[in-house]
């Protein structure tokens, strides 16, 4: 089975250009996650989506960021204008209805690493 | 104070050695807790789930402290294999939700 799929996997922009990013959730997961990774900051949640609705976005550092799903197989993180300061690796992650004290299992894909010049 | 704080290492240690990790949570009430490892340049991956009376899964055993407010993982009888960072990740949101929050990670080299 296909896993969560990211696109692109790098990319490198100069200052100020616009950055769209990609992810397809696993098929049937109604939760869709992006994270963003810094060395200094670790894993951040920036915005989680149920069943294509925004849940909470309140991880999203300023207006430059934007995340929209359009339908349950497509999500997209937008950057514009990007700053050297957004350089990390963009992780998207889905998973199956809401966590137990048992499960708690998110499927990431292999991620985005950005790197803006 | 960070919601979810760990010792980022590096921990270097000898093949077949026991080491073990701790991590702190801020939040009382945060109601699930898990570890996740990452290889390098690689993304996360759920590795076990941390129940209150603590659980074991071949050479890992994780455990959880409430009144402490701390989680640890043990590994025994370390491989190469095992050399990664570990993440503890909490679910701070009373009642459930989906709003995992991640530690910085601790790193693991395990050596010949």
């Amino acid at each position: 089975d296909a896993g969560v799929i990211q696109s692109p996997r790098h990319e490198v922009t100069e200052m100020g250009q616009e950055v769209t990013l990609r992810c397809k959730p696993i098929s049937g997961h109604d939760y869709l996650f992006w994270y963003r990774q810094t060395m200094m900051r670790g894993l951040e949640l920036l915005i989680y989506f149920n069943n294509n609705v925004p849940i909470d976005d309140s991880g999203m550092p300023e207006d430059r960021f934007s995340a929209k799903m359009p339908n349950a197989s497509f999500s997209t993180l937008k950057i514009q204008p990007s700053e050297p300061r957004d350089s990390a690796v963009y992780f998207c992650a889905s998973s199956l209805a809401r966590f137990s004290g048992k499960t708690g299992e998110l499927f990431f894909g292999e991620g985005s690493r950005l790197t803006v010049l | 104070r960070k919601e979810v704080e760990q010792d980022p290492g590096p921990f270097n240690v000898p093949e077949g050695a026991t080491v073990a990790f701790n991590c702190t949570y801020s939040n009382s009430a945060s109601q699930s807790f898990f570890w996740y490892r990452q290889d390098c340049r690689k993304e996360p991956k759920l590795l076990m789930s941390v129940y209150s009376s603590g659980n074991e899964d071949g050479r890992f055993t994780a455990q959880l402290n409430r009144a402490s407010q701390y989680i640890s993982l043990l590994i025994r009888d370390s491989k190469l294999s095992d050399s990664a960072t570990y993440l503890c990740v909490v679910n701070p949101i009373t009642g459930g939700g989906n709003k995992l929050t991640f530690g910085t990670g601790t790193q693991l080299k395990v050596e010949l």
